[in-house]
């Protein structure tokens, strides 16, 4: 298995707190992700980073920010939490990018916004 | 923008029986495409992809799935299912550089 973690795997929070969710990997791979998992969505991405400090927005990137200091490291920010974001987080890595890399998924967080 | 429609939220077979799962694909260009499967409380695990080398592509745990350009269609197969193929399986197209596009997922239900 990839060598990717994810936290906290769960958090309950209120609405309008600030929340971060972190991926680390182990990989050394160039490429992170980060998705939302909604009943009837699918997976939608929310920003992905192609290098330290080098992020893009992805089809639902409002309200969400991502930060990348360093390879292994991807944080997630959700700078005042609001009942529509209520998902599950999905982080995921990608060594060389395009079709013929795989993304390597974490085991995701469950985030519960009240 | 390019989009995946996977037909069917749900599929039931009984062990034993052909595994079916729809993909229909919408894209302007020769797509890439993905199925993945999400067995519970996991992430996603890469189950097979189609990148224009051969138009069947055979997976892991049996599966595959042919790419007809003519029908737009990217369907998931597996002659025999198990009681260990009960997951949800997720149809997916890579939109541009690194980034991936998913369908809203298809819960295949195996009964014994």
């Amino acid at each position: 298995d990839a060598g990717i973690t994810q936290s906290p795997r769960h958090k309950v929070t209120e609405t309008g707190t600030p929340v971060t969710l972190r991926c680390h990997q182990t990989e050394n791979h160039r490429y992170m992700y980060w998705y939302r998992q909604d009943p009837g969505h699918g997976l939608r991405l929310i920003h992905y980073s192609y290098g330290v400090k080098d992020t893009d927005k992805g089809e639902v990137s409002d309200g969400y920010s991502v930060s990348r200091s360093k390879t292994e490291d991807f944080l997630l920010t959700l700078e005042s939490a609001t009942s529509s974001q209520t998902s599950v987080y999905f982080c995921a890595i990608s060594e060389a990018g395009g079709p013929l890399s795989e993304q390597f998924f974490g085991p995701g967080t469950r985030l519960t916004v009240l | 923008a390019q989009s995946v429609t996977q037909l069917g939220s749900h599929v039931s077979v009984s062990e034993g029986a052909l595994v079916l799962l729809r993909c229909n694909y919408s894209s302007s260009v020769p797509p890439y495409l993905f199925w993945y499967v999400q067995y519970p409380n996991q992430g996603l695990q890469l189950l097979l992809k189609y990148t224009s080398a051969a138009t069947l592509v055979k997976g892991i745990n049996g599966f595959e799935a042919e790419f007809k350009k003519s029908e737009t269609s990217f369907h998931l197969t597996k002659p025999s299912a198990h009681m260990s193929d009960a997951a949800e399986y997720f149809c997916a197209v890579e939109e541009g550089f690194q980034k991936l596009v998913f369908g809203t997922g298809t819960r295949l239900l195996v009964s014994p």
